[in-house]
């Protein structure tokens, strides 16, 4: 079993709707949880930055950590055609060694 | 941009020959950690440096691959007597010095094809 699981997609919307991603876990250590996103041939960009359970926000991003059922989601609200890309979820016992999810592509149709 | 540099964007080696990937953190920052993407795979974490220390190289392969991070210039991950499987993306992040939230950043990768 992979240390973190990730919903494979890939994943196609219309503009304007509300994209969600989602990632399980199995190590209970793990208390940094990140989203990233990746453009094609570009490195990961970092999204959202979260060390506890519960729901963070910045602008149209909301990230939900759960480590109850070791289970973090990410919601992006009113998308865009430029939010089209490759989301990675990762996560990390110390604050150094990520564990990252396989990713899961986006296309927001215009 | 002042992000973290790579170079080269890519490398084509033979199988046999040596590969060296280099990275500049960003400004103000000495912690550098090195990924490497396979197709269809997430990113696995490889070494972890601080200037002229490994801290943590428990992704690293025990063979062929090895990482430095000197006083002065760029950190170097070197991978000798290249094979077909070596063919991935590798990224490099950093971060200023270590503590809690202080996420790590890419650079956009170095990739790596091997003939």
């Amino acid at each position: 079993q992979k240390e973190v699981e990730q919903d494979p997609g890939p994943l196609s919307v219309p503009e304007g709707a509300i994209v969600s991603l989602n990632c399980t876990y199995s190590n209970s250590a793990f208390q940094y949880f990140m989203w990233y996103r990746q453009y094609s041939r570009k490195g990961p960009e970092l999204l959202m930055y979260t060390y506890s359970s519960g729901n963070k926000e910045d602008g149209r991003f909301t990230a939900q950590v759960d480590k109850s059922s070791k289970y973090i989601s990410l919601f992006i609200r009113d998308s865009q055609p430029s939010d089209s890309a490759t989301y990675l979820c990762a996560m990390s016992v110390n604050d150094y060694k990520l564990s990252f999810g396989a990713g899961t592509t986006v296309t927001v149709r215009a | 941009n002042a992000g973290v540099m790579q170079n080269p964007r890519h490398l084509v080696r033979r199988r046999g020959q040596e590969a060296r990937l280099r990275c500049s953190p960003m400004k103000g920052h000495s912690h550098v950690y090195w990924y490497r993407q396979l197709p269809e795979e997430g990113l696995k974490f490889m070494v972890y440096l601080q200037k002229e220390n490994i801290i943590d190289e428990s992704g690293m392969p025990k063979e062929r691959f090895s990482a430095e991070f000197p006083k002065e210039g760029p950190s170097i991950l070197r991978i000798q007597q290249v094979v077909r499987g070596d063919s991935a993306a590798y990224f490099c992040a950093s971060s200023p010095q270590g503590a809690r939230d202080q996420p790590q950043h890419f650079g956009d990768g170095t990739r790596l094809s091997i003939l």
